[in-house]
């Protein structure tokens, strides 16, 4: 079985600042899809940004962005210029590329907070 | 388009008591999944539908969970008899099967067993 490991409980970073959430997850398949949600207080699952393990590239969203590590099994997420509007939980999750197994496998989060 | 839509938000009831968790998936979406979130175990998935059929229950906890998929456009998690145990918030989740999949969360039902 797929496990997916945030070995932060919590970070904290400047407003304007850059931080670096870590995730590293277990698999013995070949394809898959990594994602970053992030849970604000309203408790609403957003998407961050995902990436296609094939994909070499490291994928992008505005101010997202990853650093896939395919043979480390290491998947993190970059946020630069932190805004107060990024406090919130972040869930790296992983799901197979198998059709028939098509559930996230979530990390335990971790508690981003944004010091004004 | 509106989301994926649970009802009720917040449900408080005494132990022993059934319950009934309410999800109304994107439309034109064929797979929706149902996860809880605890404090101790985190988010996990419980059952999701592929076409209105299931096909992983096995994070069902026990035979007091049971989910069902009538339609395309509705689904229900009933627990009977809840336990102060299941006190959670239960999300619903959509997807369209194309694609990434990228599953959609709803608002979320926050359950107190008391």
């Amino acid at each position: 079985a797929q496990t997916v490991t945030q070995s932060q409980p919590e970070m904290s970073v400047q407003e304007a600042e850059t931080v670096t959430l870590s995730c590293t997850y277990d698999t013995s398949e070949s394809d898959y899809y990594l994602f970053w949600y992030k849970q604000p207080p309203s408790r609403q699952m957003i998407l961050v940004i995902r990436q296609e393990a094939y994909k070499q590239q490291n994928a992008t969203e505005n101010r997202f962005s990853v650093n896939f590590q395919k043979a480390a099994k290491s998947f993190s997420l970059k946020i630069s210029d932190s805004q107060l509007g990024d406090a919130a939980m972040y869930f790296c999750a992983y799901r197979s590329a198998y059709e028939g197994a098509q559930k996230l496998v979530f990390g335990q989060g971790t508690r981003l907070t944004i010091n004004p | 388009d509106a989301g994926v839509i649970q009802s009720p938000r917040h449900e408080v009831t005494e132990m022993g008591q059934e319950v009934t968790l309410r999800c109304k998936p994107i439309s034109g979406h064929n797979s929706l999944f149902w996860y809880r979130q605890t404090m101790m175990r985190g988010l996990e998935l419980l059952i999701y539908f592929n076409n209105n059929v299931p096909i992983d229950d096995s994070g069902m906890p026990e035979d007091r969970f049971s989910a069902k998929m009538p339609n395309a456009s509705f689904s229900t998690l009933k627990i009977q008899p809840s336990e102060p145990r299941d006190s959670a918030v239960y999300f619903c989740a959509s997807s369209h099967r194309l694609g990434y999949n990228e599953q959609f969360f709803g608002p979320g039902t926050r359950l107190t067993v008391l």
